[in-house]
Order: C-alpha cells, then structure tokens, then sequence
C-alpha cells in the first residue's frame, strides 16, 4: 500500500516566525490538499493543489505541488496564536470510482506568544 | 446552512454495547463518509457513501456498519463496542464524488470512550 510520511511531528516555534512542514509519499497522486484542525473540532481544508509544480497561497499560508506529484510542503510566514492545531496533508487519489482522501499524520503545531 | 452535523459529542460505552453515531446534512451532498481518528495515526476512512442506497467500505470497516437511506443522513453502528474503537469520529461530505476538484467538509466529531 502507499507509504505517507508528514513532518516534523510536532513543532514549537516563536510568535512571528515562519514554518515549514511536509509530505512525501511512495505513490503519485493528482491532487494535494492541506487541512487545518483545530483542538476539539473537525478539520478544516486550507489549500487544495491539482497541478504538478503548483504554488499557491491562501493569506500566510503557501502549498507546493511537488513536481514528482509524490510530495507537497506547507509554508505559513509571520506564525500567529490563532495558528496553533494540527495541520494534515491529505493527498487524493481515485478509488472505486470515487476520489478517497489518505491523510498524514498531522504535524502538531504550538506558538509561543 | 448548519453544514455536517454529529451526534452525539462524547459518548461512553462499556464492551459489548451497541449505539449509533449519527452525522447529517443540509448541503445536498452525494458524498458522505465516516473517518476515525486515533493520537499519532492522523484520520483513516471507516465507510463511505457515493449516494443514497450505496455503501462501501474504507481502510478500517471491521466492527462498523453504515446505511444510506437518504442523502441527508449517513449513521454509523457499532454492532458490540470494544475497546480498540475508543477514538474520535468524524463524519464529512461533499457534493459528488467523481469531482477532482470537491472540498469535504467535516463535522464536529463525537468522541467515544469503550471502556
């Protein structure tokens, strides 16, 4: 089956500073979708991918489609308190006749003020 | 709209109880599906739904049932809870399953305790 593999785990960072995490799989995939949960809710979509290569951004957050169409990163500039959750690559493929989400790990992310 | 709903918000069985988790929504939907989430495993897909009367099953369906008798409502089943299903569930839909570009939008999550 595909291997998903996201990180850091978990990471602390200062009030302002930028964050970077990742995933990387051993199976291609068409789309890439980064979600966003906060603590004792359900996750929400922050960026959604289709095209190998693409950049796109949503405010301070920027997600690249690797070229490989094996991995995605998620960039968030200038971290802010309401940024603290978990943040989850979800990479797409079709299954069954339908599009079925895999979703990483998650990446646990705490701001200092 | 009140989007995906989930019912209850926490739940405590003792092994070998059934209940019903209920999940619904007013979106009009095609797609509905049910995904547990355990610490450190991120979320994994139990049983879905590509429309009213079909089912299937996703990564983990054992000890799970679902039925889809109409479009807004997508109930998950627990036939006799055991411990290994205390998690966190979550239901979500989106409007049709055959659309590459297709946000799902999840519920709140009703978190469920086997003791």
């Amino acid at each position: 089956g595909q291997q998903l593999n996201q990180s850091p785990q978990s990471m602390f960072i200062q009030e302002g500073e930028d964050v970077s995490m990742n995933c990387t799989s051993s199976s291609i995939f068409n789309t890439w979708l980064w979600y966003k949960q906060d603590p004792g809710e359900g996750p929400v979509l922050l960026i959604a991918l289709y095209k190998a290569g693409e950049l796109t951004s949503n405010g301070r957050l920027t997600a690249q489609f690797g070229i490989t169409r094996k991995d995605s990163f998620l960039n968030i500039s200038a971290s802010i308190p309401s940024d603290v959750g978990i943040y989850f690559c979800a990479p797409r493929s079709r299954w069954a006749g339908s599009y079925q989400l895999t979703f990483g790990k998650g990446t646990k992310l705490s701001v200092i003020p | 709209n009140a989007g995906v709903t989930q019912t209850p918000k926490f739940q405590v069985l003792k092994t070998g109880q059934s209940m019903t988790l209920q999940c619904a929504q007013d979106m009009n939907h095609e797609y509905m599906s049910w995904y547990r989430q355990d610490p450190g495993m991120g979320l994994r897909l139990i049983h879905y739904s590509v429309g009213a009367g079909i089912t299937d099953q996703g990564e983990v369906p054992n000890g799970y049932n679902v039925s889809r008798s109409t479009t807004e409502d997508f109930p998950l089943r627990l036939l006799s809870a055991a411990p290994s299903q205390t998690s966190v569930y979550f239901c979500a839909s989106s409007y049709s399953p055959g659309l590459a570009m297709n946000e799902q939008y999840f519920g709140p999550g009703t978190r469920l305790t086997v003791t």
